[in-house]
C-alpha cells in the first residue's frame, strides 16, 4: 500500500513570494489533514477535509493560507504572500474517516522563507 | 482549548526502560495517542488509549488515567533506533488531534 505522497520535499522562497504544496493521500482515505510543524514543536493542525469538504480550518491563517481538495482525493496548500514565520515543515496526513485516531503522515515539505 | 505537557528531553542507555509522561488539559476528550518522529522523518503512530489502563504493543506500552488527565509511554529494551522525538496527542472536540511539544529521547550505549 503506497503511503501519503507530498511534493516538493524542500522549498526555499523569499518573503512575500507565494508557494504551493501538493499532497496525495492513501487511496481510500476520506479524511485529509494539513499540519504545520515549526522546529522543536509538535505538528499544529491547519485544516482538515472530509472528502472535498472542510471539517476544521480554525487555525488556518486565512489571510495568507488557502487549501483545496476539489475532487476529494489530492490536495493543495498555498501560502501567499509568505512571511519569515512561515518557515516550517508542512505535513500532510490522511485517515480512513474523521475521528480515526490513527493518522498516516507524509514525509513533509520543508519550507524556508528568507 | 487544549494544552499538553511532556518533558523536553530524556536520556537512557540501551537495554533500559524509559517512561515519557504527558499531562493534558482539554475541552472534550476522546483519547490519547502517541507518535514517534525520527529527525527529518514523518510522525508514525504508536498507540492509542481511549479508556483507563495499560495498552501493550511489543516493546511499547501506553497508559492513560482520564481522572488525572495523565498518560505515559513506556519503552522497554531500548535500542539505538528508538532515539527519536515522541509526541503525545489528544483527540478532543471535533475529533481534532492536538499534539504536545514532544520529548526527544536519546539512547546511549
Amino acid at each position: 500500500e503506497a503511503g501519503v505522497a507530498q511534493s516538493p520535499r524542500y522549498k526555499i522562497i523569499e518573503k512575500r513570494q507565494s508557494v504551493a504544496f501538493w499532497c496525495n493521500p492513501i487511496s481510500g482515505h476520506a479524511t485529509l489533514y494539513w499540519y504545520q510543524q515549526i522546529l522543536g514543536q509538535g505538528p499544529k493542525l491547519l485544516i482538515q477535509f472530509q472528502n472535498n469538504g472542510v471539517v476544521d480550518d480554525s487555525q488556518l491563517p486565512k489571510d495568507r493560507f488557502s487549501a483545496e481538495r476539489l475532487k476529494g482525493v489530492d490536495s493543495t496548500l498555498k501560502i501567499q504572500p509568505a512571511k519569515l514565520e512561515d518557515s516550517a515543515v508542512y505535513l500532510c496526513a490522511s485517515s480512513l474517516e474523521t475521528g480515526d485516531y490513527e493518522q498516516y503522515f507524509g514525509p513533509g515539505t520543508r519550507l524556508t522563507v528568507t | 482549548g487544549q494544552s499538553l505537557e511532556q518533558p523536553s528531553e530524556v536520556t537512557a542507555v540501551e537495554g533500559a526502560i524509559v517512561q515519557i509522561n504527558c499531562t493534558y488539559q482539554t475541552s472534550g476528550f476522546y483519547g490519547l495517542s502517541w507518535y514517534q518522529q525520527h529527525d527529518g522523518g514523518a510522525p508514525t503512530f504508536l498507540s492509542y488509549n481511549a479508556l483507563d489502563g495499560l495498552e501493550e504493543t511489543g516493546r511499547f506500552s501506553s497508559f492513560l488515567s482520564r481522572s488525572d488527565s495523565y498518560g505515559y509511554l513506556l519503552l522497554q529494551e531500548l535500542q539505538m533506533k528508538d532515539s527519536a522525538s515522541y509526541f503525545c496527542a489528544v483527540t478532543g472536540g471535533g475529533n481534532k488531534l492536538t499534539f504536545g511539544t514532544g520529548t526527544q529521547l536519546k539512547v546511549e550505549l
